[in-house]
């Protein structure tokens, strides 16, 4: 079966740092793209990063560049997300989500989600 | 960055009704459209891809259309299970955006 599970959500202070971690599961980890998605409270889905399967693209959100940095390790089919300097505006549901393709072109859909992992920050 | 506005924001209906959602983005983006299903307290779930391509599994009531930068998401009859909030998005071009949501509710 096709899986991602997050994990590595809290409560954190404002200023504060947290790691977030996706395991993939039931397919091969190395070929994907994956993405961070999340979700504030009563809220719409907002896209936060991109990184290619070789790690040869990364992208990120306004809201979050220069704080936020993703990460893999295909040897471990896991995905991360390292969240500096986190303000009360990064509480959210975050989502793990893989990019397919359709054939050879490079852009990508997302069509298997994690169930996601909150994170609060709050004093 | 690309914007995306969905109409209605919420949407009033009975089982077996004939629905549309509809997607504007604030500048061509091909058909590089996906449009999402989520239900309360669940992750999102993909229905379309490049704006037409039913996913895998997705019954074949729901259905997408439009290119350039009006798009359409279709379900054909109603069913219980359905009542959810829809999601459109751009995967054109980063930052990849989405809808603000449509909430689709029992009449």
């Amino acid at each position: 079966e096709v899986q991602l599970v997050e994990s590595g959500g809290g409560l954190v202070k404002p200023g504060g740092s947290l790691r977030l971690s996706c395991a993939a599961s039931g397919f091969t980890f190395s070929y994907y793209s994956m993405n961070w998605v999340r979700q504030a409270p009563g809220k719409g889905l907002e896209w936060v990063s991109f990184i290619r399967s070789s790690i040869s693209s990364i992208y990120y959100a306004d809201s979050v560049k220069g704080r936020f940095t993703i990460s893999r390790d295909n040897a471990k089919n896991s995905l991360y997300l390292q969240m500096n300097s986190l303000r009360a505006e990064d509480t959210a549901v975050y989502y793990c989500a893989r990019g397919s393709r359709d054939g050879t072109t490079y852009y990508y859909y997302m069509d298997v989600w994690g169930k996601g992992t909150t994170v609060t920050v709050s004093s | 960055d690309i914007q995306m506005t969905q109409s209605p924001s919420t949407l009033s209906a009975s089982v077996g009704d004939r629905v549309t959602i509809t997607c504007r983005a604030s500048q061509s983006i091909s058909n590089w459209l996906a449009w999402y299903q989520q239900k309360p307290g669940k992750a999102p779930k993909l229905l379309i891809y490049k704006a037409s391509s039913l996913e895998s599994g997705v019954p074949s009531r729901f259905s997408g259309s439009g290119s350039g930068t009006e798009f359409t998401l279709t379900i054909s009859s109603l069913q219980p299970d359905d009542f959810a909030t829809y999601y459109c998005q751009q995967y054109n071009s980063y930052p990849y955006t989405f809808g603000q949501g449509t909430e689709l509710e029992i009449k």
